[in-house]
Formats: C-alpha cells, structure tokens, sequence
C-alpha cells in the first residue's frame, strides 16, 4: 500500500527566511502533486510533476521530484505572510488516485 | 465558470440520519472524485467515478454510497450517519488519469451528533 510522509508538519518561519517541504512515498510512482489549502478553503492545485528530475517554479516556491528517491521537495525561497497554509503532496496510486500526505501547516512570521 | 459546486456547505445530522452530499462540475471533465479529510489530516478517497455509469471504491469506501447518471453530477449518499462520518467531503473532478491535478468544490462540513 502507498505510504506518503511529509515532514515537517508544522513549520514556523520568519518572513525572508528560507525553507524545504519534504514528501517522500513508499511504492514506485511516476506523478507528484502539490496543494495548498488556507484555513476553512479548498485546495488549490500548485504543481503536478510528472517525471523523474521535474523541476516547476511559481514565485517563491518550487518544487522538485525525484523518483528514483520517491522523494519531492516544495523549496520556499524569501518566505512572506501570504504563503501561510497548508501544503499537502499528494502521490498517483496508478490506480485512478491519490494518495495525500498529512499536510505541513506552515505560518510565516513577521 | 463556476468549476466544481458542492452543496450543501455545512450540515448537522442525527445519528441514523441520511443525506446527499451534491457535486456538479461544468468543465466536462471525466473523472470525479468525493474525499474526506478528518481535522489535521490528508484526504481520503471515498468514491470515484472515470465517466457516467462508471464508478468504483476508494479507500474508505464504507457507510457511503455514490452514482454518476451525467457528467455534471456526482452525487454522495450517506446512509445510516454515524459520529465517524464527521468530517469535511470534497468533490473534485479532473479532465483525465495522471496528467493533470485536480479541481476541488469548496466543501461540505459535516457534523453527525
């Protein structure tokens, strides 16, 4: 059975500082996700990576797979306020779903 | 646009109780999806349906009941509400398998006492 891990799953930082998200699953998959759900909300799809090496950049955030590791990393570069949220991985099963993390709830501090 | 449309927003049921949670998306998307997520956790997958008439079980699939009669609509049923069923249901649908991420409702915030 797929098994997805994020950590950490809560993360404080001060604004401008830098930080990784790690995602790492248990069984082989080709296709990685990124969420983000603020407080209350849905989630907002933020990146779907679909190959080894993968790399996808959006301002301040970018994210990287390596399957080989079954291994992404959501990097957050000069972090401000309004990245405060939940950011969930998120692991194709080749089964018609997804698999998510827990989530790391990350609040971004003046 | 409006995506995907999930109704009610929040509801309280009794135990024993039964209701349809509604989905409708109008982006012709194939593949619809209703998951659950408990407070502080990911989300799981109840039902999920890959075209009308076509819907199979997720991973917690138990106490729920689905149908995919158009493309539009994914309703979900609960029958007999028990307090474990308490949690936030999310419709999403996609436009297909692998390549693409998925468009989430805003939610259904359930309450079963």
């Amino acid at each position: 059975e797929l098994k997805v891990e994020q950590n950490p799953l809560f993360l404080s930082m001060q604004e401008g500082k830098n930080y990784t998200i790690y995602c790492n699953y248990s069984t082989t998959s080709d296709r990685l996700y990124w969420y983000r759900q603020d407080p209350g909300k849905s989630l907002e799809s933020l990146f779907v990576l679909l190959s080894n090496g993968a790399v996808k950049q959006e301002g301040r955030l970018m994210a990287s797979l390596d399957t080989k590791a079954r291994l992404s990393t959501l990097h957050i570069t000069a972090a401000v306020h309004d990245l405060s949220a939940t950011y969930f991985c998120a692991v194709d099963t080749n089964n018609n779903d997804m698999r998510f993390g827990a989530g790391t709830r990350l609040t971004v501090k003046p | 646009n409006a995506g995907v449309t999930q109704t009610p927003k929040f509801r309280i049921l009794k135990i024993g109780q039964s209701m349809t949670l509604q989905c409708t998306q109008d982006m012709n998307h194939n593949y619809m999806y209703w998951y659950r997520q408990d407070p502080g956790m990911g989300l799981k997958l109840i039902y999920y349906s890959v075209g009308a008439g076509i819907t199979d079980k997720g991973e917690v699939p138990n106490g729920y009941n689905v149908s995919r009669s158009t493309t539009e609509d994914f309703p979900l049923r609960l029958e007999l509400a028990a307090p474990s069923q308490t949690s936030v249901y999310f419709c999403a649908s996609s436009y297909g398998w692998g390549s693409y991420g998925y468009t989430f409702g805003s939610g259904t915030r359930l309450t079963v006492v």
